[in-house]
């Protein structure tokens, strides 16, 4: 069983188009996050979630909404999408007392052309 | 904002080699942790260290909390083909709560040559 699915794997659009990646834990964490890796394997915190609120949203775009609809589940809508958010997107979980110890799903490549 | 620095940046080693890689920061951490990625996979977490001074195992793989508290350490002893990967440290502030932001280093990527 998948701890922290999510999907597509693999995701290659145009620019200009609104895409989704979803994503489910089934840890039953209470916080939820969405990473981003760029082409250097950077990885940055882009969003976290406790219980379905907003806890951390770090300098994003606002072409980027997360969206938790309940606390296993935490998506990523991304509008008009630029060739510079092409990467590897991340989602994530941990209990509220983790003290730093993350799931990591296995990823999403978004590729924009 | 804060930072964490790697060394080295990669390594080729032969199987069987001992490895150490180290991470500092200019920033004192109250967690240090050190995730492993596989190619095409999410980071998995290795080894997590929580005071000063600790130092932690998890079988081949040995860990350092550094005493400054501004570093850590980690070293691989016999090293096999499926140790490849890239190994991130990471650290946290706050060690009560995962509010807090876990900062990642930008990796260390090991290659082991059979």
């Amino acid at each position: 069983d998948t701890a922290v699915s999510q999907t597509p794997k693999y995701l290659v659009t145009q620019m200009g188009n609104d895409k989704s990646i979803k994503c489910e834990q089934n840890l039953g964490h209470d916080t939820m996050y969405w990473y981003k890796q760029d082409s250097k394997k950077f990885l940055k915190i882009m969003f976290s979630y406790n219980n379905k609120e907003l806890i951390i949203n770090e300098t994003v775009p606002n072409r980027f909404s997360p969206k938790s609809p309940d606390k296993a589940h935490l998506n990523l809508h991304i509008n008009s999408l630029e060739l510079g958010d092409s990467a590897v997107y991340f989602c994530a979980s941990s209990q509220v007392n983790a003290q730093g110890q993350v799931s990591f799903g296995s990823g999403t490549r978004l590729t924009v052309v | 904002g804060q930072q964490l620095n790697q060394s080295p940046q990669s390594m080729f080693i032969q199987e069987g080699e001992d490895v150490s890689m180290n991470c500092t920061s200019s920033s004192i951490f109250n967690t240090w942790l050190w995730y492993k990625q596989d190619p095409g996979e999410g980071p998995v977490l290795l080894i997590a260290l929580y005071k000063a001074g600790e130092l932690t195992s998890n079988g081949r793989l040995t860990a350092q909390f550094g005493i400054t508290r501004k570093d850590s350490f980690l070293n691989i002893s016999a090293s096999i083909p499926s140790d490849v990967g890239i190994y991130f440290c990471a650290g946290s502030k706050n060690a009560k709560t995962s509010y807090d932001k876990v900062i990642f280093g930008p990796g260390t990527s090991l290659s082991v040559i059979p």
